[in-house]
């Protein structure tokens, strides 16, 4: 059972223009909805985290968009550059015990060219 | 954030062998966890490591299989052990930072013939 449904699977954008990346999960439990960007050879480096009680955040060129009652959340990346070129996961997770444990999208291979 | 580093970053690893992965932060962290990353697909987390006592293991993954040591609260290992070609993953420490931020060394990237 995937927990966490990730789309599209990759992504060709223009540079300047918006990358919108979309993710739905199923437990109502999750509190924490991370995303994270993650170049070849590289681990995951964390971009832009939101949680279940504000409906929009905003860091730069990245918001992350939120509807609790569809229990959905995407990416809007603005003024894409092909520098944004990387795969991107969302990430959800709830907490227990103190432990924050991500479960994963199966993440979006993002391509901007010039 | 929290700078996390790892040992070995790569490795050629024989079939059969074992192979110890380090992971050093550099703050103290409560929570310490270990993904894998099999090629060109998603996270999966492998076990949580408290420090002073047993790591916990999601489905599918077994303690004889991927031993994990965290002696204090900036360090712990995973080990694989008896590796087969379906091991060669990239292996990924994380920690849970004090604003519960979860953040990703840059992973151990292990190739098994």
């Amino acid at each position: 059972q995937q927990q966490v449904k990730q789309s599209p699977q990759s992504l060709i954008v223009q540079k300047g223009g918006i990358s919108i990346i979309n993710c739905a999960y199923e437990n109502t439990a999750f509190d924490y909805f991370p995303w994270y960007q993650q170049f070849p050879g590289k681990g995951p480096a964390l971009l832009i985290a939101i949680r279940p009680d504000v409906s929009e955040k905003k860091e730069g060129r990245f918001t992350i968009s939120f509807n609790k009652s569809a229990k959905q959340f995407s990416l809007h990346i603005m003024d894409s550059q092909p520098g944004d070129s990387a795969t991107y996961f969302c990430a959800a997770s709830k907490e227990g015990a103190g432990s924050y444990q991500l479960t994963f999208g199966k993440g979006t291979k993002l391509s901007v060219i010039p | 954030s929290a700078v996390i580093s790892q040992k070995p970053s790569r490795d050629i690893c024989q079939r059969g062998t074992s192979l110890t992965i380090q992971c050093q932060v550099d703050s103290q962290v409560t929570m310490m966890f270990w993904y894998r990353q099999q090629p060109g697909q998603s996270l999966t987390l492998i076990a949580t490591a408290n420090q002073g006592s047993e790591a916990t293991y999601e489905s599918g993954f077994v303690i004889d299989k991927f031993p994990i040591s965290r002696p204090n609260l900036t360090f712990s290992t995973l080990t694989v052990s008896n590796m087969s070609p379906e091991d060669s993953s990239i292996y990924l420490c994380s920690v849970q930072s004090s604003g519960n931020t979860i953040y990703f060394g840059e992973g151990s990237w292990l190739t098994v013939v």
